[in-house]
């Protein structure tokens, strides 16, 4: 079946440091999108890419949609304490596909 | 604007026992998803319904089942269960047909213990 490789699979980082993962596929897909899960909770949408080459940022949260429909990466600009948790990228190949998703980075701020 | 709402949010069973989940979607959104999450599988996709109908399905055995009412409320069925069926079972809503944007709105999971 279809697979997203996400890496890295999780970050130990300093507070104030910058962030990037990425996902990458063998597949075109049609939309990329990223999601954060805090502990205990579900999932929330960061951003959503819909176009090749799209760059798209949320705050302090940078996101790309690559040139060749293969891959998608996040960057986190100076991370804050709040940052941490698990961010998964999720790709659709097309209308009425289901959701493709990577197996999630975890998040973690070192003391 | 109230959000996906799982119920219940914690349960134990024991093995052979079945299980059902209730999911009640955001107002308005008509297209509802389930989702299995274990720590070392991710969030693997269980199925979709979308005006009462079952669109989409994924690989997971016939012991899960799920079913959409007219209101949009949705419930998922676990019979027989098994130890490997203690999982984060996530309901996703969206306001359309999921397969068309991918924005999935969760709650915040049910969370099953099968001993």
């Amino acid at each position: 079946g279809q697979q997203l490789n996400q890496s890295p699979q999780s970050m130990f980082i300093q507070e104030g440091e910058d962030v990037s993962m990425n996902c990458t596929s063998s597949s075109i897909f049609n939309t990329w999108l990223w999601y954060k899960q805090d502990p205990g909770e579900g999932p929330v949408l960061l951003i959503a890419l819909y176009k090749a080459g799209e760059l798209t940022s949320n705050g302090r949260l940078t996101a790309q949609f690559g040139i060749t429909r293969k891959d998608s990466f996040l960057n986190i600009s100076a991370s804050i304490p709040s940052d941490v948790g698990i961010y998964f990228c999720a790709g659709q190949l097309g209308s009425n596909y289901q959701l493709i998703w990577g197996a999630g980075t975890k998040l973690i701020i070192k003391p | 604007k109230a959000g996906v709402t799982q119920t219940p949010r914690y349960l134990i069973k024991t093995r052979g026992q079945q299980v059902t989940l209730s999911c009640s979607p955001i107002s308005g959104h008509r297209s509802v998803s389930w989702y299995q999450q274990t720590p070392g599988q991710g969030l693997q996709f269980l199925f979709e319904y979308f005006s009462e109908t079952q669109r989409n399905k994924g690989n997971f055995p016939g012991r899960f089942s799920g079913r959409q009412f007219s209101n949009s409320r949705s419930e998922m069925n676990v019979s027989t269960l098994e130890l490997g069926d203690s999982a984060l079972y996530l309901c996703a809503s969206s306001g359309l047909a999921g397969g068309d944007t991918g924005e999935l709105f969760f709650g915040e999971g049910s969370r099953l213990t099968v001993l």
